[in-house]
């Protein structure tokens, strides 16, 4: 079966430092991966998308930018982390069930300050 | 505008009532419709998905879709109190050779002992 591992957990951050979040999956090769951001009290917003290995699609202009080194290996980056990016990150795979579906990892929780 | 839009609640049921969520879309395009459950710090888990007009039961989950009214809902009967928690609605549409999925801001419910 699938899984899709998130880490860290939780971080905290002040304004002005680097980030790296790490998502990877295990079970299943060249998956569809995502990157969403949840801000608190706001809906899901997608922020990156990757087909395969080096291929990134960008769907909000922001601080943030994404890489795909690996198969199943999807990363968020920032070089200056600001206040309106603390939330919670979440990294999807694209599952399929009779259609297209997104299976969520547990997350990161951060916090700029 | 909200592509997806939802009553953001808090809804509030007693232990074994019927708890009914709805969803509205805009984009006539959709093609798939989920239904994601989120309890407080945890990430989305995949409830329910459902494509065709009509109703789509799953133990004590029933999906119904109307596309002529782009009207989504979730139906939980005997509704516990581990069924409280915020219910994202959400709807997928082919986008640049890819399925888009857009997310609903949620409703919370409460179950009530």
């Amino acid at each position: 079966s699938q899984t899709i591992h998130q880490w860290p957990a939780t971080l905290v951050q002040p304004v002005g430092s680097p980030l790296s979040l790490e998502c990877t999956v295990e079970g299943t090769s060249n998956p569809n991966l995502y990157w969403y951001r949840q801000a608190a009290g706001r809906g899901l917003q997608l922020l990156f998308y990757s087909v395969g290995i080096g291929q990134i699609s960008s769907e909000v202009p922001q601080n943030l930018s994404a890489s795909r080194p690996q198969d199943r290996q999807f990363i968020l980056s920032s070089k200056k982390l600001l206040l309106s990016d603390s939330g919670f990150y979440l990294c999807a795979w694209r599952g399929f069930q009779g259609r297209e579906t997104q299976y969520f990892g547990p997350g990161t929780r951060l916090l700029v300050l | 505008q909200k592509e997806v839009e939802q009553n953001s609640g808090p809804l509030s049921v007693p232990e074994g009532a019927i708890a009914s969520l709805n969803c509205t879309y805009s984009d006539r395009g959709s093609q798939s419709f989920f239904w994601y459950r989120q309890y407080s710090g945890k990430s989305p888990e995949l409830i329910m998905f459902i494509y065709s007009n009509g109703d789509k039961e799953d133990g004590r989950f029933t999906a119904q879709l109307n596309k002529a009214s782009q009207y989504v809902s979730l139906l939980i009967r005997d509704s516990q109190p581990s069924d409280s928690a915020t219910y994202l609605c959400a709807v997928g549409a082919l986008s640049g050779g890819y399925q888009k999925v857009t997310f609903g801001t949620g409703t919370k419910l409460q179950v009530i002992p």
